[in-house]
């Protein structure tokens, strides 16, 4: 099976612009989460989907947004990106509901200038 | 809210000798634990979880960790480090139910010759 694909892996971006990012899960898994990776606050949840539904959100502001699609792929988009949005963004899947597995991609680094 | 703290941010470590990395948590109901691990440039990958049952885990790589209720802590151990398991490791806890991890800032671990 291939693995968690995202893309863009890297972009840049100016400040008051907005950014898709794109996830590809594992086939089979119906259970998509993200999250941003910075070197002051570590790794933070953002959303997590199952069955095209949010079923958890993290403490974001609403400039955050992600969606999941019938066939599992999930966007997350930012509006009006800030210097502090510059982050490494890495979605994860999995297969069951509870207690399994979150399988990673191998992130989308943002740049925001 | 759950939450995890990894204690150093740095460990460094000579080739052959043992590897802890400590991690506690708080938690008023009983949590799923995880330890991932981060090569650069990639995701994140599993190294083992604790659900219930047993608590000394055994993961990939010859890690283990055991969780310890009493002292709420699931420390991770190796018995002899190699040179090519310098990488991130993060520890994380989880509800019983979704996917919301909410994850330690993560221990650099340095294996020197």
């Amino acid at each position: 099976k291939a693995g968690v694909t995202q893309t863009p892996r890297y972009l840049i971006k100016t400040r008051g612009q907005q950014v898709t990012l794109s996830c590809s899960p594992i086939s089979g898994h119906r259970s998509v989460s993200w999250y941003q990776q910075t070197p002051g606050q570590g790794l933070q949840f953002l959303f997590e989907y199952f069955s095209e539904t949010q079923r958890n959100k993290g403490n974001f502001p609403g400039r955050f947004s992600g969606r999941q699609f019938s066939n599992s792929r999930s966007e997350m988009n930012v509006s009006t990106l800030e210097l502090g949005d510059s982050a490494l963004y890495l979605c994860a899947s999995s297969e069951q509901t509870i207690g399994g597995e979150l399988f990673f991609g191998e992130g989308s680094r943002l740049t925001v200038l | 809210a759950q939450s995890v703290t990894q204690l150093g941010s740095h460990v460094s470590v000579s080739e052959g000798a043992l590897v802890l990395l400590r991690c506690n948590y708080s938690s008023s109901v009983p949590p799923y634990l995880f330890w991932y691990v981060q090569y650069p440039n990639q995701g994140l990958q599993l190294l083992l979880k604790y659900t219930t049952g047993a608590t000394l885990v055994k993961g990939i790589n010859g890690f283990e960790a055991e969780f310890k209720k009493s002292e709420t802590s699931f420390h991770l151990t190796k018995p002899s480090a190699h040179m090519s398991d310098a990488a991130e490791y993060f520890c994380a806890v989880s509800p019983n139910s979704g996917y919301a991890l909410n994850f330690g800032k993560g221990t650099s671990l340095l294996v020197t010759p």
